[in-house]
């Protein structure tokens, strides 16, 4: 079982934003990371710490935290943008990594 | 360009042992920590072990800790785990990936990544 817990699937239309939501007791202490894994690649970070994107995520991805729960928006989704995203963290006791089960964007 | 190639995978019968390697480049290799994270078919990402930059510190998950061990050459620009006892809920598409924090810190954000090797695990 994962100690980071997500929305197994999520919608939105095209244009429109989205939130993907992530929560678990060591995101108190920690900021989330956040991925995304499209069909047969490997995982691409987006988000990490506070709110930052690496270089070529687009600006549309941004990241929020609040008590237990770390947030991933999507403003103005595009269709490429339909994925599965994950979050991950440090665990509770600082000494492990952990990843939030996945949540599956679709893009309608 | 930074790049992470992993190999060493297959098909195993359980309670074999298996040696993965991934090697680098683009990047400082010992100024980073890195992980191994797992996708089994199907499944999510699993995160399974993690080893300081200078090698000096090891970090495993619950489910692999005393079968698994990670080490790494930074003369090779290698990163390695040794499976031993391996069961069939150990099939899965191992990744290499880089900790994004430098110096003797890391992070738990992984902001490079091989394409994976697979290992099954099967009779």
């Amino acid at each position: 079982s994962s100690e980071l817990t997500q929305d197994p699937a999520v919608s939105v239309a095209l244009g429109q934003t989205v939130r993907i939501t992530c929560q678990g007791d060591s995101l108190r202490s920690y900021y989330a990371s956040w991925y995304q894994q499209k069909p047969g690649q490997a995982p691409v970070l987006v988000i990490y710490g506070k709110n930052n994107r690496p270089s070529g995520i687009p600006d549309r991805f941004s990241g929020s935290s609040s008590g237990n729960t770390a947030s991933l928006t999507i403003t103005g989704a595009q269709a490429e943008d339909e994925a599965d995203y994950y979050c991950n963290s440090r665990d509770s006791s600082g000494n492990r990594v952990v990843f939030g089960g996945g949540t599956k964007l679709t893009v309608l | 360009e930074v790049q992470l190639v992993e190999s060493g995978g297959g098909v195993i019968q359980p309670g074999g042992s298996l040696r993965l390697s991934c090697v680098v480049s683009g990047f400082p290799f010992d100024d980073y920590a890195m992980h191994w994270v797992r996708q089994a078919p199907g499944k999510g990402l699993e995160w399974v072990s993690l080893i300081s930059g200078d090698g000096g510190s090891t970090y495993y998950a619950d489910s692999v800790k005393g079968r698994f061990t990670i080490s790494r050459d930074n003369s090779k620009n290698s990163l390695y785990l040794q499976m031993n006892s391996l069961r069939t809920e150990d099939t899965a598409l191992y990744y290499c990936a880089k900790d994004s924090a430098r110096g003797g810190f890391w992070s738990g954000y992984s902001d490079y990544w091989g394409q994976g090797t697979l290992v099954t695990v099967s009779s």
